[in-house]
């Protein structure tokens, strides 16, 4: 059967300082995967999604990047945070198979920044 | 650009109650529409998905509908109980995934 793991879990680190999340997806091959943020009452903003290795497309200009170095795992990455970056952070993962495709979703990161 | 919109934010209802949960779209051309939970501080675990030629799809106590012509769907929760008590998120899609805000909802023992 096929997993999503997301880590940590948990995160509280200082303006201006390093972010890496991690994310991969075991018992599937060359999934599409994608990061998203969610804001207190607000829903589901789509930040990135990959369709292969190294292919990366960005929905919102914003302080972030992420990156697709093996099939099965995504990082979502910023080299200096801001205050505005706090949030709950979900990676998620559907299959390339045509149809309706079911999202499945990590367990999310919450990140504050202080 | 596609706007969702679910109404209530929260609902708080007494065991045994049936359940309404409401979401609208904007832009009637979609794929599908799915339905996810959501407990606190967790990911989204997906409930039901109705492909955009299906009226309706039910799951045991749970049943939503698609009016898609309307920009409808409807969340149905028989017989709640507090194990039910969470965010309910619907989401439609067309090139990619559009989220509502969430109805919360809390059943009281």
């Amino acid at each position: 059967s096929q997993t999503i793991h997301q880590w940590p879990a948990t995160l509280v680190q200082p303006v201006g300082s390093p972010l890496s999340l991690e994310c991969t997806v075991e018992g599937t091959s060359n999934p599409n995967l994608y990061w998203y943020r969610q804001a207190a009452g607000r829903g589901l903003q789509l930040l990135f999604y990959s369709v292969g290795i190294g292919q990366i497309s960005s929905e919102v200009p914003q302080n972030l990047s992420a990156s697709r170095p093996q099939d099965r795992q995504f990082i979502l990455s910023s080299k200096k945070l801001l205050l505005s970056d706090s949030g709950f952070y979900l990676c998620a993962w559907d299959s390339h198979s045509s149809g309706a495709n079911v999202l499945t979703f990590g367990a999310g990161s919450r990140l504050t920044v202080l | 650009k596609q706007e969702v919109t679910q109404i209530p934010a929260a609902l708080s209802v007494p065991e045994g109650e049936n359940l309404v949960l409401n979401c609208s779209f904007t832009d009637s051309a979609i794929y599908n529409l799915q339905w996810f939970r959501q407990d606190p501080g967790k990911g989204l675990t997906s409930l039901l998905l109705i492909q955009s030629s299906q009226r309706e799809q039910t799951s045991g106590r749970l049943n939503a509908s698609l009016d898609k012509s309307s920009g409808r769907s409807t969340l149905y929760i028989a017989a709640s109980q507090p194990g039910d008590s969470a965010t309910y998120l619907c989401a439609v899609e067309l090139y990619k995934l559009s989220f509502g805000a969430g109805t919360t909802v809390t059943v009281r023992a």
